[in-house]
């Protein structure tokens, strides 16, 4: 659901067991998606990206799903670890504005229980 | 190889002090970004540079923010008047080339601004 201030999302998964976090969009002329990953104390970072003329794109471990008709975006971690613990921005980008600026969702905090 | 920095990594001020807040992007990397980011939120762009020039300033929320890149490399935000709503952490991102599909953006640790 929303969340407003200091209360974001929380996604608590046994560690081994797969996680899927998930961000809505709104702009649909968005064409580029990017999903970071923030430990406390530390800057964003990058996990993986994925451009609209693809819906799925795998990394080591990760996946990234992209629905363009409902405007949603997925992050899915195989084999979540204790290191996987952080909080989980979307962003997208609208190149066709002239711009390369990110908009960011609001995180989802990724909590793993050994 | 060395990623972006920022410095310092911690900076308290008195309310109407001004600051200045440095980025170092990764070498080689054309644009350069600067983004605020308050506690429990996602980072928010404030502006890009794309070489020396600003491409977009869209974000800066008033004429008390200002920032250079002069060489195309560093890049250096001011805060002019600061004020306790400016206390936030700072980040810094860099991508290698944009227009050419290079838009990756990595960023630094950012800088801790807290205005008393």
């Amino acid at each position: 659901g929303e969340s407003v201030g200091l209360h974001l999302p929380t996604l608590s998964v046994q560690e081994g067991d797969n996680s899927i976090i998930n961000c809505a969009y709104s702009n649909s002329a968005s064409d580029y998606f990017i999903w970071y990953k923030q430990e406390s104390g530390k800057g964003p970072q990058f996990i993986i990206d994925i451009r609209s003329n693809m819906d799925k794109r795998q990394g080591q471990r990760v996946t990234v799903l992209l629905n363009k008709t409902v405007k949603h975006l997925s992050l899915q971690i195989a084999a979540t670890q204790p290191g996987d613990s952080a909080v989980y921005f979307c962003a997208e980008n609208s190149r066709g504005a002239g711009s390369y600026q990110l908009t960011f969702g609001k995180g989802t905090k990724l909590s793993v229980i050994p | 190889g060395a990623g972006v920095s920022q410095t310092p990594s911690n900076k308290v001020t008195e309310k109407g002090k001004y600051v200045e807040l440095r980025c170092d992007p990764i070498s080689g990397h054309t644009a350069l970004y600067w983004y605020r980011q308050s506690l429990g939120q996602g980072p928010e762009f404030l502006i890009y540079f794309q070489g020396t020039g600003a491409a977009d300033d869209s974000g800066l929320p008033n004429d008390r923010f200002f920032a250079v890149r002069p060489e195309g490399s560093v890049s250096t935000l001011k805060i002019q008047r600061t004020e306790r709503g400016d206390s936030a952490v700072y980040l810094c991102a860099s991508s290698l080339s944009p227009a050419r599909g290079q838009e990756t953006q990595y960023f630094g640790p950012g800088t801790r601004l807290l205005v008393l």
